[in-house]
Order: C-alpha cells, then structure tokens, then sequence
C-alpha cells in the first residue's frame, strides 16, 4: 500500500497567517491526490482533488499543489473556522490511503 | 442535496457480528459506486472498503478482508456493511462515503458516521 507522510503533524498559527501542510507519497502517484478538511465531532469534507482542483463550495483562500511524490496544501490566510484537523489521500491505487493528519491549532 | 444517514452501530462483544446500513438520497445512487470509510477513537481515517455501482465489484482492506462483506440494494438506494467476527481493533466511527465520479477513489460525500464499539 501507498503510504502517505503528513508534516508537520500539529502546528499552532494565528488567524490571518499563510499555513502550508506537506503530503509526501512512498512512491509517486501522478496528481491523484485529495485533502480533507475535519473539524472535531464533524464529518470529512472534500477541499481539493486531483492535487489542485478546488470542490465547489470551498473557499478559495484553499489551494494544493504538487504531483509524483509531493503535495502542498496552502490556506492563504487562516480564517477562524479554518481550524481543523487536514488529511491527505492518494487515490492512485487500492487501498485509497490517508496521512495521518495535521491538526491546525489556535496559537 | 445529497444525504447519506448510517445506523446499525452500537456495542457488540468480540467474535460477534453487526450489519451497518446507509441510507442515501439527492443523487441517483445506482449510478454510482460506494464507501465505507472509518476512524478510531481519537485517530486518522481509514479507508475500509468499495463497492461499485452495479454491486459486481467489490474491494477490501487487507484488515478486514474475510470479516466484513460490503453489499447494496439500488432499489432501496441502501449500501451495507455486513460485520462479522469483530475485534477490538473494529472499535471505531464507520462513515459511508460517496464516490466522487463512480470509480474514481475519492469521496466527495459522507454521512454523519455511527459508532461501533466492540467490547466485552
């Protein structure tokens, strides 16, 4: 299975701020790749597939970026209801798989 | 709009069985293939198993390969997971998912997720 590396896996930041979060696949996996944004006790929600495409709804102060191995996922200036926790999937292969996450904090 | 609403979770000793269901509605659900997706207590998601439109193609993860089985009635616009042998390690929120064009690996939909816990 594809494994997939979240860096970092918390940070702390302040409203207004640019948060980058890092997704590096085991081995590349072309631009089949999905970020999830999840706030405590909610469901997942769809921000990005296909590396950068933005799902309809989200806010466009949401960005990805990367293919073959190498993800970003930008948030351009953090908004109070931005902070969640994000996971990355690849969906190259099966099993879909998921990094491990990075909760988004409240400096 | 699309509304996927699972049941069928609850507490259940180990070695025993619970069958989830999932209740879709907002798109046509035959026309496209299902998840069903899960996330321990306090950890990351984990993808659990697919189903494709038709009912004829089925995949597992290695996890639960022999223990769950993944069906659904297009006519009731309901997926299922059929959860048998349950350990510990099951202990977790089951969420269905949608998937996004059919096929495609990623999930554009989920439901609110219910809660399976295995314990004696």
């Amino acid at each position: 299975a594809i494994q997939l590396t979240q860096s970092p896996s918390s940070l702390s930041t302040s409203v207004g701020d640019r948060v980058s979060i890092t997704c590096r696949a085991s081995q590349g996996i072309s631009s089949a790749l999905a970020w999830y944004q999840q706030k405590p006790g909610k469901t997942p929600n769809l921000l990005i597939y296909d590396a950068s495409s933005l799902e309809s709804g989200v806010p466009s102060r949401f960005s990805g970026s990367g293919s073959g191995t190498d993800f970003t996922l930008t948030i351009s200036s953090l908004q109070p209801e931005d902070f969640a926790t994000y996971y990355c999937q690849q969906f190259n292969s099966y099993p879909p798989t998921f990094g491990g996450g990075t909760k988004v904090e409240i400096k | 709009h699309v509304q996927l609403v699972e049941s069928g979770g609850g507490v259940v000793q180990p070695g025993r069985s619970l069958r989830l269901s999932c209740a879709a509605s907002g798109f046509t659900f035959s026309n496209y293939g299902m998840h069903w997706v899960r996330q321990a207590p306090g950890k990351g998601l984990e993808w659990v198993t697919f189903l494709h439109y038709d009912g004829n193609n089925k995949y597992y993860a290695d996890s639960v390969k022999g223990r769950f089985t993944i069906s659904r009635d297009n006519s009731r616009n309901t997926l299922y997971l059929q959860m048998d042998s349950l350990r510990a390690e099951d202990t977790a929120m089951y969420y269905c998912a949608k998937d996004s064009f059919g096929s495609s690996l990623w999930f554009d939909y989920w439901g609110q997720g219910t809660l399976v816990t295995v314990s004696s």
